[in-house]
């Protein structure tokens, strides 16, 4: 079991360009959560997904953010324009049905826009 | 509104003493709450949970106590280890809602 992989581990960017952050779920997992750390607000749950179909995405900032899921093994969190507010630990995480403690997070991809 | 608090950004403790780390919440329908233990640039892992209907949950070093009519719970790690160090997170949730809401973290640093 290789885990929750996320990729790339750093991004730098420049402010107005667009990002785009991936992810592999666990096999067999079926609910994708995609959440931001900052110091400021701690982690904050931006989107989750359950059976690749889009539940929750009250926590997505603004319309520059967007995620798909089209299979259930990848998923993308896309940011366009990016700012540099957008900097942040992106993380995503990903859990069984009935796994409240089963939620495996990725590495996270350090995002930061300059 | 921050309905998941941990009000120590970081504590600072010697090697072989208990560790306590202390998480408030507000809202009455969370019944399940968890402890994360995050290294720098990892992402978090699960240490320890505990329904609301248990005030105690043990797992070796790691015991999670829980007042519901506090609205608190607690992390208690003994003895500390240096490996111990690290940020913890706490979350909880409601049953009917897999959402977890999380703490803003407490750093945990052990002291030799």
């Amino acid at each position: 079991d290789a885990g929750v992989i996320q990729s790339p581990r750093h991004e730098v960017t420049e402010m107005g360009q667009e990002v785009t952050l991936r992810c592999k779920p666990i096999s067999g997992h079926d609910y994708l959560f995609w959440y931001r750390q900052t110091m400021m607000r701690g982690l904050e749950l931006l989107i989750y997904f359950n059976n690749n179909v889009p539940i929750d995405d009250s926590g997505m900032p603004e319309d520059r953010f967007s995620a798909k899921m089209p299979n259930a093994s990848f998923s993308t969190l896309k940011i366009q324009p990016s700012e540099p507010r957008d900097s942040a630990v992106y993380f995503c995480a990903s859990r069984r049905t009935g796994g409240f403690g089963g939620y495996t997070f990725g590495s996270g991809t350090r995002l930061t826009v300059v | 509104d921050q309905q998941v608090k941990q009000n120590s950004p970081s504590l600072s403790v010697q090697e072989g003493r208990i560790s306590i780390l202390n998480c408030d919440y507000t809202n009455s329908m969370f019944d399940y709450f968890l402890w994360y233990k995050k290294y720098p640039a990892e992402g978090p892992t699960f240490l320890i949970s505990i329904s609301s209907i248990k005030d105690k949950n043990e797992d070796g070093r790691f015991t999670v106590f829980l007042n519901k009519s506090a609205k608190h719970l607690s992390l208690h790690i003994v003895p500390s280890q240096p490996g111990d160090s690290a940020v913890y997170f706490c979350a909880a949730s409601a049953y009917s809602n897999y959402q977890l809401i999380w703490g803003a973290g407490t750093k945990l640093i052990i002291k030799p």
